[in-house]
């Protein structure tokens, strides 16, 4: 159980393109979902914290203008990054949880490489 | 104080050796915890999830935690090279979790 799907896995796009990122909890419903950023050999970094139906929440430093999220149903959340750089190459992982008190379950991650 | 702190490593354990790997929190008022385990360039896989004080086991797998001294930790028993990788750990119960750096975990063969 709690199966979180994510696509792609990977993208490899050029400069000035917009990327969706969908992210899909398969046998549960997700009451919140949580869109993370990682680079190579550094921490988890959590972008923002989203619930159905709600704005998301970005953290400090997380352009909302730039990375758009929409969590339209409790089973769908979607990260568009709108015309990607280079410098916005990196893994992309959601999660998504039940309840406050459950653990989030991931999603494979997207990795992306913008040319 | 940060709010979730671990040794980052790497911690090295000889293959069939018993990794423990710790962590302290600072919320007083989290209710559970979790660990992840996270192999180099794939997302966090759930590993461990423990809400009440004590001991639980999961096969080779104890989680430990002690709410009064606001520590939980995780063993590895009979380790083996495919638990190779960084570990986290994650305070729940808020709006968001937050993790630890993780500690790097290397199984010598």
């Amino acid at each position: 159980g709690a199966v979180v799907s994510q696509h792609p896995s990977r993208v490899i796009c050029k400069s000035g393109t917009s990327v969706k990122i969908e992210c899909r909890s398969l046998d549960f419903q997700a009451t919140t979902m949580f869109w993370y950023r990682q680079f190579p050999k550094q921490s988890l970094m959590l972008m923002a914290t989203s619930n159905e139906g709600s704005k998301a929440t970005y953290e400090q430093g997380v352009e909302k203008d730039k990375f758009l999220i929409n969590h339209a149903s409790l089973t769908l959340s979607t990260l568009t990054v709108t015309s990607a750089h280079p410098e916005d190459s990196s893994f992309y992982i959601c999660s998504a949880r039940i309840a406050g008190n459950q653990p989030q379950h991931f999603g494979d991650g997207t990795r992306l490489s913008i040319l | 104080q940060k709010e979730v702190e671990q040794n980052s490593g790497p911690l090295s354990v000889p293959e069939g050796a018993i990794a423990s790997l710790n962590c302290t929190y600072s919320d007083r008022g989290s209710q559970s915890f979790f660990w992840y385990r996270q192999y180099s360039g794939k997302s966090p896989e759930l590993i461990m999830s423990i809400y009440s004080n004590g001991d639980k086991e999961d096969g080779r797998f104890t989680a430990q935690l002690n709410k009064a001294s606001q520590y939980v930790s995780l063993l590895i028993r009979d380790s083996q090279p495919s638990d190779s990788a960084t570990y986290l750990c994650a305070p729940g119960g808020n709006e968001k979790l937050t993790f630890g750096t993780g500690t790097r975990l290397t199984i010598i063969p």
